[in-house]
């Protein structure tokens, strides 16, 4: 079963408008959360590392302002969207390592969201 | 030079076939190394991690020659089901705070026909 679970799985919004995605651990705590991005037909891109407790790291050309992360417990982390535009329409994904199964372990994924910014 | 490199494919092969996927990575230091595969619209999911000496599932079959930065996938006896975009994963390092950051390939798309 999920070990991720995400929360919208599609949300259609209107531009200007801000969306909220969820991302949860379902059975283990994650200090550590990983949002990733994916526009058609092409790969998965990291765009930040969520820290619990602490301020979220973005890769680079990731807007902080604009893509706002909060990780405030052990098995929530949560993205927003401020004022989405239509180039902002892609999947966004979750993920986390349960590193109860070794420091290399695989990244386990939500099950993604898609937005779509009309 | 992309970080990780997948023929993107498509490969159109029939049930029962053999089929190879190649992936090459061009960091040296990479620690982990996996296959996901991806269903149309869908999350990554992890197929099978990539062992030094080499390791077996089933039908499928990962390799990895770190000397010459390659990883390959083996599909033996192929289904309609293993219709998928398979996607070749990489993790920089083994350290630090981006024990996590995987790199993807593009995917390599493969379809299965009766």
């Amino acid at each position: 079963g999920a070990v991720v679970s995400q929360h919208p799985s599609r949300v259609i919004c209107k531009s200007g408008t801000s969306v909220k995605i969820e991302c949860r651990s379902l059975d283990f705590q994650a200090t550590t959360m990983f949002w990733y991005r994916q526009f058609p037909k092409q790969s998965l891109m990291l765009m930040a590392t969520s820290n619990e407790g602490s301020k979220a790291t973005y890769e680079q050309g990731v807007e902080k302002d604009k893509f706002l992360i909060n990780h405030a417990s052990l098995t929530l982390s949560t993205l927003t969207v401020t004022s989405a535009h239509p180039e902002d329409s892609s999947f966004y994904i979750c993920s986390a390592r349960d590193l109860r199964q070794g420091t290399n372990s695989p990244l386990h994924f939500g099950n993604g969201t898609r937005l779509t910014v009309t | 030079r992309k970080e990780v490199e997948q023929d993107p494919g498509p490969f159109n092969v029939p049930e029962g076939a053999t089929v190879a996927f190649n992936c090459t990575y061009s960091n040296s230091a990479s620690q982990s190394f996996f296959w996901y595969r991806q269903d149309c619209r869908k999350e990554p999911k992890l197929l099978m991690s990539v062992y030094s000496s080499g390791n077996e599932d089933g039908r499928f079959t990962a390799q990895l020659n770190r000397a010459s930065q390659y990883i390959s996938l083996l599909i033996r006896d192929s289904k309609l089901s293993d219709s998928a975009t398979y996607l070749c994963v990489v993790r920089p390092d083994a350290g630090g705070t981006s024990y996590g950051k995987l790199t993807f390939g593009q995917g390599t798309i493969l379809t299965v026909h009766p």
